[in-house]
């Protein structure tokens, strides 16, 4: 089975807060990717991040950081210091070996990120 | 230009009528999707096709057929629509290995009424 589960359907900040948005997958796959998209208010999908499954090693952007962990199937997403524009909504998704690679999105975690 | 267009942006149509949607890209990738975006549910694949001669159903094919014209054209049909069909439709490529990250278009709001 192939599957994404983020929690958080909404999350709420105040600028400068530093927030963390949860994924949970669930693959059979030994070989598999796991991504990050963000949505702003236009709707376009923008791409952030890819992460193979062989690769465990956390990344950091800027203020952006991601927390890969195969033991808890975790793909946690964190932005320090938010910023209103940071607001959208922030897919994760799982691409695996079965199937061809095609790719199954979470439901997605609005952010919200006042002023 | 936009490596990943489609037409039309919005569209308002009535129950029972069929409507296509159409998707192009210059990216010259073989691998399309089409994919529908509702509140709290996510991205849901609809179809995908590996490449001109490959076409496979996602999670939610029923209600939807799809064509692939060319390497850069893969279109969605509603052959009759229904008002549950109203959302936010998406193309998307990617790469022939499909590893790598999808390249979405601008999407297509589209309301059954």
């Amino acid at each position: 089975a192939q599957k994404v589960t983020q929690a958080q359907t909404e999350i709420s900040v105040v600028e400068k807060e530093d927030v963390t948005l949860d994924c949970v997958y669930e693959t059979r796959d030994t070989t598999y990717y796991l991504f990050w998209y963000k949505q702003p208010p236009s709707g376009e999908l923008v791409f952030l991040i890819r992460r193979n499954s062989f690769d465990e090693q956390n990344e950091i952007s800027g203020r952006y950081s991601w927390n890969f962990q195969k033991s808890t199937s975790s793909f946690n997403f964190t932005i320090t210091a938010s910023q209103v524009v940071d607001s959208a909504v922030y897919f994760c998704a799982l691409s695996q070996n079965t199937g061809g690679f095609k790719t199954i999105f979470g439901a997605g975690t609005r952010l919200f990120v006042k002023a | 230009d936009a490596d990943v267009t489609q037409t039309p942006r919005n569209r308002i149509t009535k129950t029972g009528k069929r409507i296509m949607l159409e998707c192009s890209q210059t990216k010259g990738h073989d691998r399309m999707y089409w994919y529908r975006q509702d509140p709290g549910l996510g991205l849901r694949l609809i179809y995908y096709s590996f490449d001109v001669k490959d076409i496979n159903k996602g999670e939610i094919s029923d209600g939807y057929s799809v064509s692939r014209q060319a390497q850069a054209k893969f279109s969605l049909s509603l052959e009759s629509a229904i008002p549950n069909q109203t959302a936010l439709y998406f193309c998307a490529t990617s790469d022939l290995a499909g590893v790598n990250e999808q390249f979405f278009g601008p999407g297509t709001r589209l309301t059954v009424l």
